[in-house]
Order: C-alpha cells, then structure tokens, then sequence
C-alpha cells in the first residue's frame, strides 16, 4: 500500500497569511494526488486534482504542485472560509489512501 | 445538478448486518464509477472500496479491513449504489459517504454525498 503522511497535522494561521501543506507518499505516484478540504459536519470537496489541475470554482488562491513523492498545497492568502481540514489523496494505485489531514486553524 | 444522497445508516450490534444506499441524480449513473469512503469520528479518511460500470465488468475492489464483510454493488436502473456491511465490527463505526469517481489528470472522487452514520455497539 501507498502511505501518505502529511504535515503539518495542524496549523495555526491567520486570514492574509500564506500557507503551505505538504503531502509525500511512500512510493512514486506520478502526478496522481488530490486534495480535498473538509469542514466540520459536511462531506470532502475536490479542490485540486493530478497534483495542479484547479477544480472549476476554487478560488485561485488555492494551488497545487509536485510529482512523483512530494506535493505541496498552497494557499496564497488565506480567506476566513478557508479554516477547515485539508487531505491529500492517491490515486495512482489501489488501495486509494488518504493522508491523515492537516487540520487548519 | 450532480447529486448522492446515502441512506441506511443506524446503531446496530457487533456481528450485525446494514445494508447502506446511495442514491444518485444528475449524471449517467450507469456510466459511472463509484466509490464508499467512511471516517471514524474524529479521524481521517478511508476509502472503502469501488464498484465499476456493468460495461467494465462490475468489478469490484475493497480495502483489506473490510474484504469479506462488505459488498459494494449497484442497480442502473434505480441509479443506486448499495454497500452490504456484514459481520460489523465496532471499529466499523464511522461516517460513510459514497463519492462518484471522476477522471481527467487521473481518477478523483467528486461529489461526494452528505454521508451517513453507521453506530456499532453492543
């Protein structure tokens, strides 16, 4: 199985702020890696997948980046919406896996 | 608009059995992929296992945890997705959320549905 370890697990940070989310995966995955945002109560959202591709309607602050074991998520400039947990994902084999999150606050 | 609504969920006791829908509106079901992911209370994600088209075979896969227990399958024609949970277990206890597996710049999993709680306790 592919493991995904993310960090940090949490992250305290303030609207405006940069931040930055790292994903690595145990083995090559290519460029498959998604990244969903979830809040508390609801279900997971796509907002980035194969490790660039923007869903349509995120907002362009979020960005994604990296290949073959190390991947990034990047938000430029925080928004107070954007308080949540964020998970990367792999795709490139299965058992999909999920990193444990990184819960930002 | 793409829609999954899961239903089924409840408390029920170790060894037990529920049998889990989602129903699906919006898009070609018979066309689609589709995947059960579930989330422990206050922990992370993990997928479940997938199911895919009738043209594909109907294949299914399953993570190792639930393999032998659990059944995913599908009906077309009602645009539904079922997931059998057999022989429960209480680590069986979580959120489950059945997801549409998309493609492009590989398989992702969008929407995904509201989710339903699935209590396993004595």
């Amino acid at each position: 199985d592919t493991q995904m370890t993310q960090s940090p697990s949490s992250l305290s940070a303030s609207v405006g702020d940069r931040v930055t989310i790292t994903c690595r995966a145990s083995q090559s995955i290519s460029r498959y890696l998604n990244w969903y945002q979830q809040k508390p109560g609801k279900a997971p959202n796509l907002l980035i997948s194969g490790a660039s591709s923007l869903k349509s309607g995120v907002p362009s602050r979020f960005s994604g980046s990296g290949s073959g074991t190390d991947f990034t998520l990047t938000i430029s400039s925080l928004q107070p919406e954007d308080f949540a947990t964020y998970y990367c994902q792999q795709s490139n084999s299965l058992p999909i896996t999920f990193g444990q999150g990184t819960r930002l606050e | 608009e793409v829609q999954l609504v899961e239903s089924g969920g409840g408390l029920v006791k170790p060894g037990g059995s529920l049998r889990l829908s989602c129903a699906a509106s919006g898009f070609a079901f018979s066309n689609a992929w589709m995947t059960w992911v579930r989330q422990a209370p206050g922990k992370g994600l993990e997928w479940v296992g997938r199911i895919k088209t009738k043209t594909d075979g109907a294949t299914t896969d399953y993570a190792a945890p639930v393999k032998g227990r659990f059944t995913i399958s599908r009906d077309d024609s009602k645009n539904t997705l079922y997931l059998q949970m057999d022989g429960l277990k209480t680590e069986d206890t979580a959120v489950y959320y059945c997801a549409l597996r998309g493609y492009s710049n590989g398989p992702w999993f969008d929407p995904w549905g509201q989710g339903t709680l699935v209590a396993v306790s004595s």
